[in-house]
């Protein structure tokens, strides 16, 4: 079975100070994927980034850094730089291969993250 | 191009009613999923199809709970009858194939009173 285990239920931190949060995740399989989403206060769902488990390396875009490190299973998230924008809750995911393609997500509790101006 | 819609945003409803939700897909989404997610909690996974056939279905809670994909684009998720705990957000997503990135929906806010 698998698990995402995000540890940081809540985080605040005032606007243009960096960010860090955690993502833990447990598989058996070899194939898989793990992903963020963001969700703002509307409750949209909405997709920041996907990695394979073959491609460990760290990706940045703009303000936003992922750190994916399969030797202790976490995929961090790092905002630089925050903004009040930012605030949302935010969910790392994870996806494994089954017979014909990925299955579902299995998402962690997510981490609401709240940036004071 | 045009995102994964749902309808309707909001229900209220009394226990022992039944329920029925909307889903539109991208366009050409093979993929399509219904996810819940309770307030506070991270989306759980009830049901994927591929195309018009079922891949998973093993959380959907299937003495109450039903779905359907007709003709492979739309899909209804219905509740029959509802409880006091179906109260939570349904989100619906679609992707191109298995392997590819999920796309989430507006979702369906329920109440059960």
């Amino acid at each position: 079975a698998q698990k995402v285990t995000q540890a940081q239920t809540e985080i605040s931190v005032v606007e243009k100070e960096d960010v860090t949060l955690d993502c833990v995740y447990e598989t058996r399989d070899t194939t898989y994927y793990l992903f963020w989403y963001k969700q703002p206060p509307s409750g949209e769902l909405v997709f920041l980034i996907r990695r394979n488990s073959f491609d460990e390396q760290n990706e940045i875009s703009g303000r936003y850094s992922w750190n994916f490190q399969k030797s202790t299973s976490s995929f961090n998230f790092t905002i630089t730089a925050s903004q009040v924008v930012d605030s949302a809750v935010y969910f790392c995911a994870l996806s494994v291969g089954s017979g014909g393609g990925a299955d579902g997500l299995t998402f962690g509790k997510g981490t609401h993250l709240i940036i004071q101006p | 191009e045009a995102g994964v819609a749902q309808s309707p945003r909001y229900k209220i409803i009394e226990k022992r009613q039944s329920v029925a939700f909307w889903c539109n897909p991208i366009s050409g989404h093979a993929t399509l999923y219904w996810y819940q997610q309770i307030l506070g909690q991270g989306p759980k996974l009830l049901i994927q199809f591929q195309n018009n056939g079922v891949v998973d279905d093993s959380q959907l809670p299937k003495d109450r709970f039903s779905a359907e994909r007709l003709k492979g684009v739309d899909s209804t998720l219905k509740i029959q009858p509802a409880k006091l705990e179906d109260s939570a957000v349904y989100l619906c997503a679609s992707s191109l194939g298995r392997w590819e990135t999920q796309y989430f929906g507006p979702g369906t806010r329920l109440l059960v009173l």
